[in-house]
């Protein structure tokens, strides 16, 4: 199965700065088939991305995701105070499908 | 608007059995494969299996084959996750969600999860 690290394990920032959060596959994610979520605390998680880069309904446009391979990228551009949460990546492009251990992204 | 709304907060004793619901709505139920997720306390994703409610067609993770049964009833679109068996181990928040493709896919929407706590 593919393993799917993330890192920084936690992003310490403030409102208005740039988040770089990153997920890395043990293997080649096929077709660039990695998601994006995020979740809030006491929610459930909400698809950001898909396809490695195309936004999903709905999502804001200061974020976006990029990469192929084995090394994928989700950017939040300019944080909002809504933005602070924990994110995950999916791969999806093998079978079973496995998720990231999650980037926690808090105000500094 | 498509919505997954799961059944009510459960607290169990270990040994017993349960099974929580799924029901899909504002979208052909039938054509759009099921997924079910946990995330255990203070954790991360797992996902746990599959079911494609047109012909039931059901996948399992393999660290979940044989833990729990995936069912669907289309008559009144909804997907069940069940155990015959609870342990304290099986606390969680389990949470359904639809795939955005067929088999392997992104998942979107989700539905609102369902806590489930086993305690003696």
């Amino acid at each position: 199965e593919i393993v799917l690290t993330q890192s920084p394990g936690t992003l310490s920032l403030s409102p208005g700065e740039r988040a770089t959060l990153s997920c890395r596959a043990s293997q080649s994610v096929s077709s660039s088939y990695l998601a994006w979520y995020q979740q809030k605390p006491g929610q459930a998680p909400r698809l950001l991305i898909y396809g490695a880069s195309s936004r999903a309904t709905g999502i804001p446009d200061r974020f976006s995701g990029s990469g192929s391979g084995t090394d994928f990228t989700l950017t939040i551009s300019r944080l909002e105070p809504e933005d602070f949460a924990v994110y995950y990546c999916q791969q999806y492009g093998s079978s079973p499908t496995t998720f990231g251990q999650g980037t926690k992204v808090e105000i500094k | 608007e498509v919505q997954l709304v799961q059944s009510g907060a459960e607290v169990k004793k270990p040994g017993e059995s349960l099974k929580i619901s799924c029901k899909g709505s504002g979208y052909s139920f039938t054509s759009y494969w099921i997924g079910w997720v946990r995330q255990m306390p203070g954790k991360g994703l797992e996902w746990m299996g599959i079911i494609y409610p047109g012909d039931s067609d059901t996948r399992y993770s393999p660290s979940f084959q044989g833990q729990v049964t995936i069912s669907a009833d289309k008559s009144i679109s909804t997907a069940y996750l069940q155990w015959s068996s609870l342990k304290a181990s099986d606390t969680a928040m389990y949470y359904c969600a639809r795939l955005g493709q067929p088999l392997l896919g992104w998942f979107d929407p989700w539905g609102q999860g369902t806590l489930v706590t086993v305690s003696s």
